[in-house]
């Protein structure tokens, strides 16, 4: 079946702007979590949901940041004023949910966001 | 606080010899440890978890809460092993913390 996917896959904007980036997690996962990996580092939790909610946010580097995920299904993160220490991967992952016993994570391709 | 580090950024082996991937990990609790792997050109996948004390594609970790590691081994590396690898704990509640990386280079 699907896995996840990411869109963009490539973002490139000035300083300044807003962003939004997509996810689509795997039909019937009801836990999303975003995660950034910059250049030479692994991946950094920024936020996970259960459902519609955000069961934990702590990883948000601060108030420029925003993410939703309205449905319980598709999640955009939101990024204002872009800053050139934003550029890295984004990555989204999804699974079944930590009630499901052995809670595997599956990853999208990523969103590759520079900012100039 | 959860850490996780892994001290070789690029290791780099003859094909049939053995390989450990080194991981340490901070964590006040119980965690539990993953390895993850990304293939050139594919997404992050997991490998193994502590918990499933399996064996997959001939990789194991064992915990050990006493020096608090989580060592990938291998006893003979095929050329198809060469990817990124990435130790990963997650605590108490669903945050995964990810360590910085080893990048497994198998020479044939």
């Amino acid at each position: 079946g699907a896995g996840v996917s990411q869109t963009p896959s490539n973002k490139v904007t000035e300083k300044g702007k807003y962003v939004e980036l997509r996810c689509d997690p795997i039909s019937g996962h009801t836990a999303l979590y975003w995660y950034r990996q910059s250049l030479g580092q692994g991946p950094e939790f920024l936020i996970y949901f259960q459902g519609t909610g955000a069961a934990d946010d702590s990883g948000l580097p601060n108030d420029r940041f925003f993410a939703v995920r309205p449905e319980g299904s598709v999640s955009t993160l939101k990024i204002q004023r872009t800053e050139r220490g934003d550029s890295a991967v984004y990555l989204c992952a999804s699974s079944l949910g930590p009630q499901q016993g052995q809670d595997t994570q599956y990853f999208g391709p990523g969103t590759r966001l520079t900012v100039l | 606080a959860q850490r996780v580090t892994q001290p070789e950024k690029l290791l780099s082996v003859f094909k049939g010899a053995p390989v450990e991937l080194k991981c340490n990990y901070s964590y006040s609790g119980s965690p539990e440890l993953f390895w993850y792997v990304q293939y050139s050109r594919q997404r992050l996948q997991l490998l193994l978890r502590h918990i499933s004390r399996e064996s997959i594609k001939g990789f194991t970790a064992d915990l050990n809460k006493g020096e608090t590691s989580f060592h990938l081994k291998k006893p003979f590396a095929q050329e198809e092993d060469s990817a990124m690898y990435y130790c990963a704990l997650k605590g108490s509640y669903q945050k995964v913390t990810f360590g910085t990386g080893t990048k497994l280079q198998v020479i044939p």
